[in-house]
């Protein structure tokens, strides 16, 4: 079982570039969510959707956007990197009990 | 404001010295309050559940116990490999979607 895969695992941008991080989880989970995490200030929700065609923002939406056109399939795209970016991103599905199972994360950075 | 406070931020063990780990929350409507694990570069990993108080969960070496106010982590003769940070979250019913909202976690050092 492969759970939930994010890709890249490493990534450096330079300001102003955009990019995708993928995430695919193969557990049939209708909830899935983007979170960022940076020290002392916990995981923080970025946008979240609970099903295929329907997405929303969550607590720092700001500077990203989501897409889910597929129960599979939920990435976020950055529009114009922001040092502020810099950060560990997650991407998690959840089942019925509310369980949130976590990729591998993404660690981005912005220069 | 829904809120949750983890204490200690760190905390060092000696292999064998029991703890605790605290997990304190204002919300209103808790739907569930979870824990996971994290190991350093990776994800959270779900630990427990809990849903009202008085629950109270076991895996090996971990108790998670849950009151009106707040959520214990007990750790019995921790081994070194029990080593990660420890995030509490709470769900909550605000809005549209039921939101999870984590703390900042416990950082645990377990010494052989």
């Amino acid at each position: 079982n492969a759970g939930v895969t994010q890709t890249p695992k490493f990534q450096v941008l330079k300001t102003g570039q955009s990019m995708t991080l993928q995430c695919a989880q193969d557990m049939n989970h209708e909830y899935m969510s983007w979170y960022r995490q940076d020290p002392g200030m916990g995981l923080r929700l970025i946008h979240y959707s609970v099903g295929a065609g329907i997405t929303d923002q969550g607590e720092v939406p700001n500077g990203y956007n989501v897409s889910r056109s597929t129960t599979e399939d939920f990435p976020l795209r950055l529009l114009s990197a922001a040092p502020s970016q810099t950060s560990v991103y997650f991407c998690a599905s959840r089942d019925r009990g509310s369980r949130a199972f976590f990729g591998q994360g993404t660690r981005l950075t912005v220069v | 404001e829904d809120q949750v406070t983890q204490s200690p931020e760190a905390l060092r063990l000696q292999e064998g010295e029991s703890s605790s780990l605290n997990c304190s929350y204002t919300v209103s409507g808790l739907r569930g309050l979870f824990w996971y694990r994290q190991d350093p570069g990776k994800g959270p990993e779900f630990l427990f559940t809990l849903y009202s108080a008085g629950e109270e969960k076991e895996k090996e070496r971990l108790k998670a116990t849950l009151t009106k106010k707040e959520s214990f982590l007990h750790i019995t003769a921790p081994k070194p490999e029990d080593s990660a940070t420890y995030l509490c979250a709470v769900q909550t019913p605000r809005g549209a979607t039921n939101k999870l909202i984590f703390g900042t976690g416990t950082l645990l050092a377990v010494q052989p």
